[in-house]
């Protein structure tokens, strides 16, 4: 089955930087965008940008840019997004999830199980 | 970016009523490309609804979604036990993807 598998919760201090990985199985990597969005205690789900596996490409929220970068490594079926200068407002549960094949407009499914990135001197 | 506000904040509801969730954007949702997900504690979103109103694979009928344009409706029939949760609406017609603040189904 589609399934998206995140990596395990961070602890950093302020100003250091984060990397979250996203493993992907059950379909043709390639093919998907892949997204991710934010979530913080008692805050409104918040998208932070997307990339296209199969050439790299990438789009971030102007909110992020400048402070992340999402990358992705094909040969492992990997997406990665890495957010610097944390601060304690990036504390906040981190979700990757699939969008549409290129060409397409759709919403996200599945999405991983979420990363809780704390950010606390 | 388009604001999406849901109403209401939270429905307190019984096993069996019928659930009607709100989505109201600021502007016109692109080629009413506009999603519902539910959410569970401690879990990350689930998929319902895209297209404002086709279900992803595996929802139960009792789900429908509805609208377009600017106001949009999610609608549980009958709710089961396993329906009490928050739900989202999305609207990914236009960048950023944008949520609504969320409504919580409640048991009554």
């Amino acid at each position: 089955q589609v399934q998206l598998v995140q990596s395990g919760a961070e602890v950093k201090k302020p100003g250091a930087s984060v990397k979250v990985s996203c493993k992907a199985s059950g379909y043709s990597f390639t093919d998907y965008y892949i997204h991710w969005f934010r979530q913080a205690p008692g805050q409104r789900l918040e998208w932070v940008g997307w990339i296209y596996p199969n050439s790299g490409g990438t789009n971030y929220g102007q909110k992020f840019q400048g402070r992340v970068t999402l990358t992705r490594d094909t040969s492992i079926t990997t997406a990665y997004m890495e957010l610097s200068r944390l601060t304690s407002d990036d504390t906040a549960f981190y979700y990757c999830a699939r969008g549409a094949p290129a060409g397409r407009s759709e919403g996200n499914d599945p999405w991983g199980q979420g990363t809780l990135v704390t950010v606390s001197s | 970016e388009i604001v999406l506000t849901q109403s209401p904040g939270t429905l307190s509801l019984s096993p069996g009523e019928r659930a009607t969730v709100s989505c109201r954007a600021s502007q016109s949702v692109r080629s009413n490309y506009l999603a519902w997900y539910q959410q569970k504690p401690g879990q990350a979103p689930r998929l319902l609804i895209h297209g404002a109103s086709s279900k992803a694979t595996g929802i139960p009928d009792r789900f429908s979604g509805s609208g377009s344009g600017t106001d949009f409706t999610l609608t549980i029939s009958r709710l089961e036990p396993e329906d009490f949760a928050v739900y989202y609406c999305q609207q990914y017609g236009t960048s950023p993807r944008t949520f609504g603040q969320g409504t919580k189904v409640e048991v009554k």
